[in-house]
């Protein structure tokens, strides 16, 4: 069966600090990843997706990179985090119809 | 053209009620309409799922009805229990693979 896995489960960074969140699947090839990042009672905002190694697609533009380093490997990074991006950060996947979330980091940037 | 439009943003029943939960759509290329429900510091769970070839589809405490004409879907939760108070999306897509388009959420409470 296929797994999600999603690290950490919570994060709290100094504002100008680095970020790393990392997504991993398991139980599948080739899948299509995605980031999305949820502020407090709000929706879900796409940040990154990927359909494939080095492929990365990017839905706003922000103080965030992604990268696909692996099959199933989706990290989410920044050089310098912001206030404004404290949230919960979901990684997503798909292979055919429909996602499967992992179970969120909660960032908050201090 | 790509939005899927959710309301209420959020919605209070008293517990065996039916909470309704609508979404409009503008893309007719859509041909996938599923529904996740998310618990607080939980990422969505797919709750159930509708193809435009049909009208309805249940699962349990939970129907979708589909109009394709009037191009809405809508979450229907029967005899609605305190646990089901959680957050609920319904999304679209067009074709296997591709990218969900999600509402806005509607905050559910069900009360005793």
């Amino acid at each position: 069966s296929q797994t999600i896995h999603q690290w950490p489960a919570t994060l709290v960074q100094p504002v100008g600090s680095p970020l790393s969140l990392e997504c991993t699947v398991e139980g599948t090839s080739n899948p299509n990843l995605y980031w999305y990042r949820q502020a407090a009672g709000r929706g879900l905002q796409l940040l990154f997706y990927s359909v494939g190694i080095g492929q990365i697609s990017s839905e706003v533009p922000q103080n965030l990179s992604a990268s696909r380093p692996q099959d199933r490997q989706f990290i989410l990074s920044s050089k310098k985090l912001l206030l404004s991006d404290s949230g919960f950060y979901l990684c997503a996947w798909s292979r055919h119809y429909g996602y499967t979330f992992g179970s969120g980091t909660r960032l908050t940037v201090v | 053209q790509q939005q899927v439009k959710q309301s209420p943003q959020s919605l209070i029943v008293q517990k065996g009620g039916i909470p309704i939960i609508n979404c409009a759509y503008e893309n007719t290329a859509f041909d996938y309409f599923p529904w996740y429900q998310q618990f607080p510091g939980k990422g969505p769970a797919l709750l159930i799922a509708i193809r435009p070839d049909v009208s309805e589809k249940k699962e349990g405490r939970f129907t979708i009805s589909f109009n394709k004409s009037a191009k809405q879907f809508s979450l229907h939760i029967m005899d609605s229990q305190p646990g089901d108070s959680a957050t609920y999306f319904c999304a679209a897509s067009t074709g296997g693979g591709n990218k969900l388009t999600f509402g806005t959420g509607t905050q559910l409470k069900v009360e005793l």
